[in-house]
């Protein structure tokens, strides 16, 4: 089945350590994107990928960063430099950015702060 | 920034009746998305709206793009309990470097 995986589910961090959020697509899209969801919120973005090798910061890109060595692949690190990382993490794809295409979003991953 | 007014930010209906929620926006959008998110999900999209006017169905589910191109809405016909979730809007813009625009979401609770 083509889809957008995501790994692991839940996710616990003790402060100050770096964690990587994984994030996979097989439906061959250029555009990937990460988003960050707290309760009562709409979705904020993160990061955004529109080529492999390249990536542009978003609206909430401070204490993250991201890697797009693959298309496949657009892993999100969490690094100890975000304050208050504890939220639901969305992971997106499109076939193009920049065209008007609809984005696919992954099941997330809940990362808790200990 | 460009913002979108989602509204109403929640509703509690009652099983078999209609279900009608907005979003708004004082920027033009070219494309609208209704998703559905379930507790501990990702969001599931509904219905895409790529022209102004557009009036798209999916089921017991009813989209417009507004003519103005800055609202849509979404209704819910006849709702069952597994109706139950978080729906947002999102508007996309074209060209250039995209990002989706959310709403804030709608929290629908159906009794049955």
């Amino acid at each position: 089945d083509g889809g957008i995986t995501q790994s692991p589910k839940y996710l616990f961090r003790k402060e100050g350590q770096n964690v990587t959020l994984s994030c996979e697509q097989n439906l061959n899209h250029d555009a990937m994107y990460w988003y960050r969801q707290d309760p009562g919120q709409g979705l904020r973005l993160i990061y955004y990928s529109q080529i492999v090798n390249d990536f542009q910061k978003g609206d909430i890109a401070e204490g993250y960063s991201v890697s797009r060595e693959k298309k496949e692949s657009f892993p999100l690190t969490v690094t100890s430099a975000q304050k208050n990382p504890t939220a639901f993490y969305l992971c997106a794809s499109s076939i193009e950015a920049g065209g008007g295409e609809t984005q696919y979003f992954g099941p997330g991953t809940r990362l808790l702060v200990l | 920034g460009q913002q979108l007014n989602q509204s109403p930010q929640s509703m509690f209906i009652q099983e078999g009746e209609d279900v009608s929620m907005n979003c708004t926006s004082s920027s033009i959008f070219n494309t609208w998305l209704w998703y559905k998110q379930e507790p501990g999900e990702g969001p599931v999209l509904l219905i895409a709206l790529y022209k102004a006017g557009e009036l798209t169905s999916n089921g017991r589910l009813t989209a417009q793009f507004g003519i103005t191109r800055k609202d849509s809405f979404l209704n819910i016909s006849a709702s069952i309990p597994s109706d139950v979730g978080i729906y947002f809007c999102a508007g996309l813009t074209q060209g250039g470097s995209e990002k989706l625009v959310f709403g804030k979401g709608t929290k629908l609770t159906v009794n049955p």
